[in-house]
Order: C-alpha cells, then structure tokens, then sequence
C-alpha cells in the first residue's frame, strides 16, 4: 500500500531555513509527481510547487519563488522541501502528497501526516 | 493565475439530508477538478478527481459534477463522519489551485 511517510516537527527562528523530507513507499516513485501544501493554523490549503519524481523538474507558487526549492532522491524514494528566510507567517502544517503523473499537474491522492513548522523567536 | 471560489463558505445540514457544495474557477480548467475533505489534525482526502471519478473507497453518497468553470459536489445524505471541511483543486495547469474551503457543519 502507498505511505508517505515525512519528517518530525521543527521550531526555527525567523529567519532559518527548513527542510522537510518525505519518504514514499508502496509505488514507482519515478512514475508520479509530488506536491507540497501547506495550511497556516485555522487557515485553508496553499499550494507551494511540485516535483516530478522522474525528472525532478519542478513548478513552484509565484509566492515562494526564490525562498523554496524542492528536490528529490528517486533511489531512495524521498522527496524534500527547503523554506528559507523563514518568517513567522510561515507557521503552518506542512504536507507532501502524490501527485497524479510524473510530468504533468495531476489530483493528489495520497498524503503524509503532515510536519509542523513553527517559527518563532 | 487561476482562483477557486467555493460557496457556501459554511453549510448547516442536517443529518440525512442533502449538501450542495460550488466551486466556481476564474478560468476554464476542462475537468481537471478534484475535491477534498478535511477533518481537524488531518491530512486531506481525495474524494472526487477528473470532476466527477470517486476516488478509491469513497463511497456513493458523493458525486461530483461540472465542466468547465463550474463544479458541484453533492453529498446525498449527510452522515455523522461527512462533517468536515471541504476544498475543491484545479489541477488543469500550474500554479495548482484550492479553494479557500466549505465547511460543512450539523444544523
């Protein structure tokens, strides 16, 4: 069965950066893509860029170009997502999910649990 | 850059009863639209993709329709664990886009 398994919770100061890692099983990494959604306390869902797990081209949000980048092992199925610059908006839940094919925007079927990043001094 | 809109924001129902959920895109995404739902200190859930294709173990209650611009998602008849918060995506094109959300709440 698919599992998309991420990283522990993290407290940065403004500032740092993160990384956030996710590790995928139970499917061809390299035959999907992987999308990263965050959701600010109380807030909706924000779409942040994706990656394609065959290629490991991405496409990112206008709003966190040049502050993101998101990369990929596709021998170790892992999927990761740096933040830079970390602000305090930046608090959120962060979480990774399967995205439809490896080279085009699809709908996300599958989901980690989610890491928390809060940012504060 | 395409933006979802979802109305209502929020929806009283009653158990047993029927909820209409709108998604209205800023532009013409084909069917490239999926639905979600979220319970608190959850990750979201795929309901609906391709506008109108349950996703795997939903069940029958739910169904999506539209093309277009303009999508529907109807719950036939609420159950007690249908309660949550709802958010349509259009995955046409990027930058992928949510809704801002329709919380679905017992009336």
């Amino acid at each position: 069965q698919v599992h998309l398994v991420q990283s522990g919770a993290e407290v940065k100061k403004p500032g740092a950066s993160v990384k956030v890692s996710c590790k995928a099983s139970g499917y061809n990494f390299s035959s999907y893509g992987v999308s990263w959604v965050r959701q600010a306390p109380g807030q909706g869902l924000e779409w942040m860029g994706w990656i394609s797990g065959y290629t490991g081209s991405t496409n990112y949000a206008q709003k966190f170009e040049g502050r993101v980048t998101m990369t990929r092992d596709a021998s170790t199925g892992t999927a990761y997502m740096e933040l830079r610059s970390l602000r305090s908006d930046d608090t959120a839940v962060y979480y990774c999910a399967r995205d439809g094919i490896a080279v085009a925007p699809g709908h996300n079927d599958f989901w980690g649990q989610g890491t928390l990043v809060t940012v504060s001094s | 850059e395409i933006v979802m809109t979802q109305s209502p924001a929020t929806l009283s129902v009653s158990l047993g009863e029927r909820a209409t959920l709108s998604c209205r895109a800023s532009q013409f995404v084909s069917n490239y639209l999926a639905w979600y739902q979220q319970k608190p200190g959850q990750a979201p859930r795929l309901l609906i993709y391709g506008a109108s294709t349950r996703a795997t173990g939903i069940p029958a209650r739910f169904s999506g329709s539209g093309s277009g611009a303009d999508f529907t998602l109807t719950i036939s008849s609420l159950q007690s664990e249908d309660f949550a918060v709802y958010y349509c995506q259009q995955y046409n094109n990027w930058p992928q886009a949510f809704g801002q959300g329709t919380k679905v709440e017992i009336k």
